[in-house]
């Protein structure tokens, strides 16, 4: 069955430091997406992506962030200078219709930052 | 921005009992739906609901899309251990692209 595949799975990083998010979308999906989780909290939206641009942003999806689909089949995510706040579980995820709300989510990246 | 209150927290039952979780917003949602998380996993769709009123069931898990579209619910029937997990409740309001989250109902259930 096709599935979403992030890495890495788990990044250790710096405070300050850049970190980029890699995931594979499910090849015939058109709707990409990043999601984040901070520990014990509730799954919290980012970003959409459609037809190679941002559709849609939430308020943490600040100007430290950034998404590309370098190719036909990566979508990342990229955060220029990380925060101790930005440790959470990243998710990616992709649809193939943006009307239902029926998401298909990777494994998620989990991002500590020291 | 649009909040989802989701209840229980958490829940601690036998195997074999009946478990009710719901998720109230005040504001609408076109569409509801509703997440399993495994530990180290990403949400798992478990069912979607897109009209109020509808009544789906997968297997044995059944959830309501309420009359008001400002809320659901979901049931367990008959549980058993791999049922435990994060059971997320999410509202899509199709003007935009973005799923909103409740905040979880954490399930353990006690062989």
């Amino acid at each position: 069955e096709p599935e979403v595949t992030q890495t890495p799975s788990h990044q250790v990083t710096q405070m300050g430091q850049e970190v980029i998010l890699r995931c594979v979308p499910i090849s015939n999906h058109l709707y990409f997406y990043w999601y984040r989780q901070i520990l014990g909290q509730k799954v919290e939206f980012l970003v959409s992506f459609y037809n190679n641009e941002i559709s849609e942003k939430s308020e943490i999806f600040d100007d430290q962030f950034s998404v590309e689909r370098p190719d036909g089949s990566n979508f990342t995510l990229k955060i220029r200078s990380t925060k101790l706040e930005d440790s959470a579980m990243y998710f990616c995820a992709s649809s193939r219709r943006t009307t239902t709300g029926e998401l298909f989510f990777g494994e998620g990246s989990r991002l500590t930052v020291l | 921005g649009q909040q989802l209150n989701q209840s229980p927290q958490s829940m601690f039952i036998q195997e074999g009992e009946d478990v009710s979780m719901n998720c109230t917003s005040s504001s609408i949602f076109n569409t509801w739906l509703w997440y399993k998380q495994d530990p180290g996993e990403g949400p798992v769709l478990l069912i979607a609901l897109y009209k109020a009123g509808e009544l789906t069931s997968n297997g044995r898990l059944t959830a309501q899309f309420g009359i008001t579209r400002k809320d659901s619910f979901l049931n367990i029937s008959a549980s058993i251990p791999s049922d435990v997990g994060i059971y997320f409740c999410a509202g899509h309001d199709n003007a935009g692209n973005m799923l909103t989250f409740g905040g979880g109902t954490r399930l353990m259930v006690k062989p």
